[in-house]
């Protein structure tokens, strides 16, 4: 499967460690977003990057959290100082500059912050 | 700001049955429309989406959504629909940011 691929699936974790994400987008994807989604919520726009640079952040999104495109492949979430708040799903999606922004997603990363 | 209403949180139908799922956005400046789809243990993927022209758009497995400009609406329909459609669908706008804005989702179970 060449599909988006992120990592870990699950993540459990104690409040106020730190903890981080990967995402493999297609790999001829040149667009990366990372989203939220809460129970009986859609997903949430956290951030895109467009190669290696981040073009837009959401408002919402606290200075705790910080994302990084290094080499325009694979991206990283990393959340600091997690609070119970932060539980979600982490999703990853990717397209094509030129695709009419045809998404694909990956299966997410569940965060639980006890 | 954009937002995205879907109206129904839980829909039950019996197979056969024919489907609508409402959605308005807020928003006054041109809009790309889209419906994604998520079956059970699946990723989303996407339903079908609407960027200018004809305001009737097919997608896959039979789905089509109706683009209403003065009602600000993008209803998803399906004439008839089967097991297998069990999922959770969510419509979803992007403005002229390049960032999709999601609805909360609605919940379609089919009784077989």
């Amino acid at each position: 499967d060449t599909g988006v691929s992120q990592d870990p699936r699950h993540k459990i974790t104690k409040r106020g460690q730190n903890v981080t994400f990967r995402c493999d987008p297609i790999s001829e994807h040149n667009r990366l977003y990372w989203y939220r989604q809460t129970l009986g919520q859609g997903p949430e726009f956290l951030t895109y990057f467009q190669n290696e640079a981040q073009l837009e952040k959401s408002r919402l999104l606290s200075d705790r959290f910080s994302a990084e495109r290094p080499k325009g492949s694979f991206s990283t979430l990393e959340i600091q100082r997690t609070e119970q708040g932060d539980s979600a799903m982490y999703l990853c999606a990717s397209s094509l500059i030129g695709s009419n922004e045809k998404l694909f997603f990956g299966s997410g990363t569940q965060l639980s912050v006890l | 700001a954009q937002s995205v209403s879907q109206h129904n949180h839980h829909v039950i139908l019996s197979e056969a049955a024919s489907l609508e799922l409402g959605c308005n956005y807020s928003y006054g400046g041109t809009v790309n429309l889209f419906w994604y789809v998520q079956y059970p243990g699946q990723h989303l993927q996407l339903l079908l989406k609407y960027f200018s022209g004809d305001p009737l758009v097919k997608g896959i497995k039979g789905f089509e959504a109706e683009f209403i400009k003065s009602k600000f609406s993008f209803n998803l329909r399906k004439p008839s629909v089967q097991w297998s459609d069990t999922a959770e669908y969510f419509c979803a706008v992007k403005t002229g940011a390049n960032n999709l804005f999601f609805g909360t989702g609605t919940r379609l179970t089919v009784i077989p």
